[in-house]
């Protein structure tokens, strides 16, 4: 099993270009998660999915436009680059369990630069 | 409002010397508190969790309520413990909120 991978792992950008990270998981997990990780923030929850078709705001949305379209992939759409979203972003899944926090699986991280 | 408190960004010790990553969270309820490992090149990974009350690669960690503390500890460093480690509170949805993570490395 590959677990969570995501696409692409680099990119730079121009400050109003856009783009989309793919996350794709094999896991059938119902919770999918978008967090970037900055230096001296640790990681920030951007958006995330509780299942196919259904997405919610996090700790840090603005910028981000998500979509679950279908249960194994998240993507995580910029409209229009700004420098302030440089950052290392992680996809991470996990599953439906009750009562209690699952484990969360991650993806490699996928850097982004917006020059 | 959930908050994860970890106070120090980088912790240097020899081989062989005790190790305590701190952490302190604030949370309302019932809390359930993870720490999480990143090696070196490796992707992020769960290392353990409180309700578990394992020990995994010679660390623990104890939930203390009292202090709000679920403090990372190992009795004897090894050089391949040297990596990123992030303390986690759970929340709804089994959202994690992060700590701001510390560094730790090992020296020869």
């Amino acid at each position: 099993n590959a677990g969570v991978t995501q696409t692409p792992k680099f990119r730079v950008l121009k400050t109003g270009q856009s783009m989309t990270l793919l996350c794709a998981q094999d896991m059938n997990h119902e919770y999918m998660y978008w967090y970037r990780q900055d230096p001296g923030m640790g990681l920030r929850l951007i958006h995330y999915s509780v299942g196919e078709g259904t997405t919610a705001k996090g700790e840090v949305p603005d910028g981000y436009n998500v979509s679950r379209l279908k249960k194994q992939n998240f993507l995580l759409g910029l409209e229009s680059a700004a420098p302030s979203q440089t950052s290392v972003y992680f996809c991470a899944s996990t599953h439906l369990r009750g009562g209690d926090t699952g484990e969360l699986f991650f993806g490699e991280g996928s850097r982004l630069t917006v020059l | 409002a959930q908050r994860v408190t970890q106070p120090e960004k980088l912790l240097s010790v020899f081989k062989g010397a005790p190790v305590e990553l701190k952490c302190n969270y604030s949370y309302s309820g019932s809390p359930e508190l993870f720490w999480y490992v990143q090696y070196s090149r490796q992707r992020l990974q769960l290392l353990l969790r409180h309700i578990s009350r394992e020990s995994i690669k010679g660390f623990t960690a104890d939930l203390n309520k009292g202090e709000t503390s679920f403090h990372l500890k190992k009795p004897f460093a090894q050089e391949e413990d040297s990596a990123m480690y992030y303390c986690a509170l759970g929340g709804a949805n089994s959202k994690l909120t992060f700590g701001k993570g510390i560094t730790l490395s090992v020296r020869p």
